[in-house]
């Protein structure tokens, strides 16, 4: 079974511009998350959808965006980009049988702003 | 205080010892407790996962879990230089939001 599919792999961008990030689920996941990670702060959780509909969401700006399709792919946005956006942006999906249940991630997409 | 706390590191293991790693939660309603292993400019896999309250084995890898004292650590036993990596302890607080700790950086020298 494939893994986790995240595009592009690399990205750059210049302050002020928006990018799409895009991430494609393990087969028959449901429900997909995003992170970002940078050496600072860490692993930021972004939000979380299920079944197309944003189920969680953490403490980000709403230059933040994200949706679910309805083969459960899933992108994010970041518009008027910042340098500080610069960092690995890691999707995640689950199968979410059972609630509370392991994450496998995708290898990420890491975004540097110029 | 941190939901999920972890000594950053890095913590400096000789090959064939024993590493321990250590998390400490705040949420007494977290259930799940798992770890993950992150090598650097890769993304975090599993390694193990634990729910109930004493010892989880597999392979060379065990994890205790202790609600109680809302502790959880990892046991890597035969410690190898391909262990070296960041381990991150992650559960759900009890409204179900996953949580990540900032991770403690392993380095097992030969």
């Amino acid at each position: 079974k494939a893994g986790v599919t995240q595009t592009p792999r690399y990205l750059i961008k210049t302050r002020g511009q928006q990018v799409t990030l895009s991430c494609s689920p393990i087969s028959g996941h449901r429900s997909v998350s995003w992170y970002q990670q940078t050496p600072g702060q860490g692993l930021q959780f972004l939000f979380e959808y299920f079944s197309e509909t944003q189920r969680n969401k953490g403490n980000f700006p709403g230059r933040f965006s994200g949706r679910q399709f309805s083969n459960s792919r899933s992108e994010m946005n970041v518009s008027t980009l910042e340098l500080g956006d610069s960092a690995l942006y890691l999707c995640a999906s689950s199968l979410e049988l059972a609630g509370e249940e392991t994450q496998y991630f995708g290898p990420g997409t890491r975004l540097l702003v110029l | 205080q941190k939901e999920v706390e972890q000594n950053s590191g890095p913590l400096s293991v000789p090959e064939g010892a024993i590493a321990s790693l250590n998390c400490t939660y705040s949420d007494r309603g977290s259930q799940s407790f798992f770890w993950y292993r992150q090598y650097s400019g890769k993304s975090p896999e599993l390694i193990m996962f634990i729910y109930s309250n004493g010892d989880k084995e597999d392979g060379r890898f065990t994890a205790q879990l202790n609600k109680a004292s809302q502790y959880v650590s990892l046991l890597i036993r035969d410690s190898q230089p391909s262990d070296s990596a960041t381990y991150l302890c992650v559960t759900y607080s009890s409204a179900s939001k996953i949580i990540f700790g900032s991770g403690t950086r392993l380095s097992i020298r030969p």
